[in-house]
């Protein structure tokens, strides 16, 4: 099994351009999630899919969009990308059957000038 | 809204020393997560505890679940630089998404 998984690992963006990130999970969770990570900000959540052809908004989703495409994957778009959307980004599905645990990808580091 | 606070944010130390890192909240938790995040990787989950009072050790590493279920601190005995990280809680709430204090990053130096 190949846990979860992301791409890109990197990315550099300009201000104003749009990509997609990538996630997959073959463990066959339910619930799936979208994190960004900044310096002495901890997690935040940005949206979240509890289940196929659901989403929720998290702490943080402005700017953001999301797609719950199968029960493997959910993508995470910035429209519009925007300095302050540098960040490291991480994707996770959650484990409900014993003890909620979150299974994280590796992250993509994104960069917009 | 709960708050959620992770104490201290910063700590580092000489091997061999032992440290306490804290949990806290003004919410009741049904769960309560420790996860440790390495440079450059996502977390991983180290332990859940689930009753108030709970204890769990994990080789050097011991958990505590406060009575109230309101708080947590996670010891950690002769630190080795291995244990180099950032050491995140998560509080469990039914019906809501996980959600992560801001960590405590530890580093180890031999």
């Amino acid at each position: 099994n190949a846990g979860v998984t992301q791409t890109p690992k990197f990315q550099v963006l300009k201000t104003g351009q749009s990509m997609t990130l990538q996630c997959a999970q073959d463990m066959n969770h339910n619930s799936m999630y979208w994190y960004r990570q900044d310096p002495g900000m901890g997690l935040r959540l940005i949206y979240y899919s509890a289940s196929e052809g659901t989403t929720d908004k998290g702490e943080v989703p402005n700017g953001y969009n999301v797609s719950r495409l199968n029960k493997r994957e959910f993508s995470l778009r910035l429209e519009s990308a925007a300095p302050s959307q540098t960040s490291v980004y991480f994707c996770a599905s959650l484990e409900m059957e014993f003890y909620n645990e979150q299974f994280f990808g590796p992250g993509t580091r994104l960069t917009v000038l | 809204t709960q708050l959620l606070e992770q104490s201290p944010q910063f700590l580092s130390i000489q091997e061999g020393e032992n440290l306490t890192v804290y949990c806290n909240s003004s919410s009741v938790f049904s769960s309560l997560q420790w996860y440790r995040q390495e440079p450059g990787e996502g977390p991983v989950l180290l332990v859940t505890v689930v009753t108030g009072g709970e204890v769990k050790k994990l080789k050097r590493l011991t958990f505590q679940f406060g009575d109230a279920r309101k708080d947590s601190s996670l010891h950690i005995t002769a630190a080795q630089p291995g244990d180099t990280g950032l050491y995140l809680c998560a509080p469990n709430q039914a019906g809501t998404a996980l959600i992560f204090g801001k960590g405590t990053t530890l580093s180890v130096s031999s």
